[in-house]
């Protein structure tokens, strides 16, 4: 079983729609979550930050982490074509041992937000 | 603010040759990361460098090296390249004390073996 697990896609919604991301993952020592979003050949861009447990909301974008489930979501409200892009998720041990500052990634998924 | 900074943008070499790539991090960063991103295969972490230090590597060969300078901008170094080490390498910066937390990336090397 892979560390963190991400279905590549792709997901096509027409312009408007709610977007659900998610990934579930096996360590139950991650303490940091995070997502990312990249546009074709381009490097990842932070997008939201969630320490353990819990919802957070900016704007569009509504992260959710749930640590008993071992699973984390991305909401996108009110998708834009804008949005079409490659959403990583990523998490962290945090302080623990060698593995400080070590992010383990998820494959990614495809977002095709249609006109 | 300027943000981090990988050159060269792309690099062609053969077979056996050796490449270094370049990254500069956020002003005030003192973490850097290295990543490579190979089609189908997701981010693979490579290295992290803090302090001048290399605090963790991962499950990548000896061939893969780096290094990070008193400024805190950082080199990889990658020897006797393979065909399958064709990817982009993504670097990494994040404020010391902050562990793997708002890790913000360059543009990336595209690094093509030939």
């Amino acid at each position: 079983q892979k560390e963190v697990e991400q279905d590549p896609g792709p997901l096509s919604v027409p312009e408007g729609a709610i977007v659900s991301l998610n990934c579930t993952y096996s360590n139950s020592a991650f303490q940091y979550f995070m997502w990312y979003r990249q546009y074709s050949r381009k490097g990842p861009e932070l997008l939201m930050y969630t320490y353990s447990s819990g919802n957070k909301e900016d704007g569009r974008f509504t992260a959710q982490v749930d640590k008993s489930s071992k699973y984390i979501s991305l909401f996108i409200r009110d998708s834009q074509p804008s949005d079409s892009a490659t959403y990583l998720c990523a998490m962290s041990l945090g302080n623990y041992g060698g593995s400080q500052g070590n992010l383990i990634f998820g494959k990614g998924t495809k977002l095709s937000v249609k006109p | 603010e300027a943000g981090v900074t990988q050159s060269p943008t792309h690099l062609i070499k053969t077979r056996g040759q050796q490449a270094t790539l370049r990254c500069s991090p956020i002003s005030g960063h003192t973490s850097v990361y290295w990543y490579q991103q190979a089609l189908g295969l997701g981010l693979q972490f490579l290295l992290w460098y803090d302090e001048g230090e290399e605090r963790n590597r991962g499950n990548f060969p000896p061939r893969f090296s780096g290094r990070q300078f008193p400024n805190y901008s950082s080199e990889l170094n990658v020897n006797a390249l393979e065909l399958e080490d064709s990817a982009l390498y993504l670097c990494a910066s994040s404020l010391w004390g902050r562990p793997g937390t708002e890790a913000f990336f360059g543009q990336g090397t595209r690094l093509t073996v030939v």
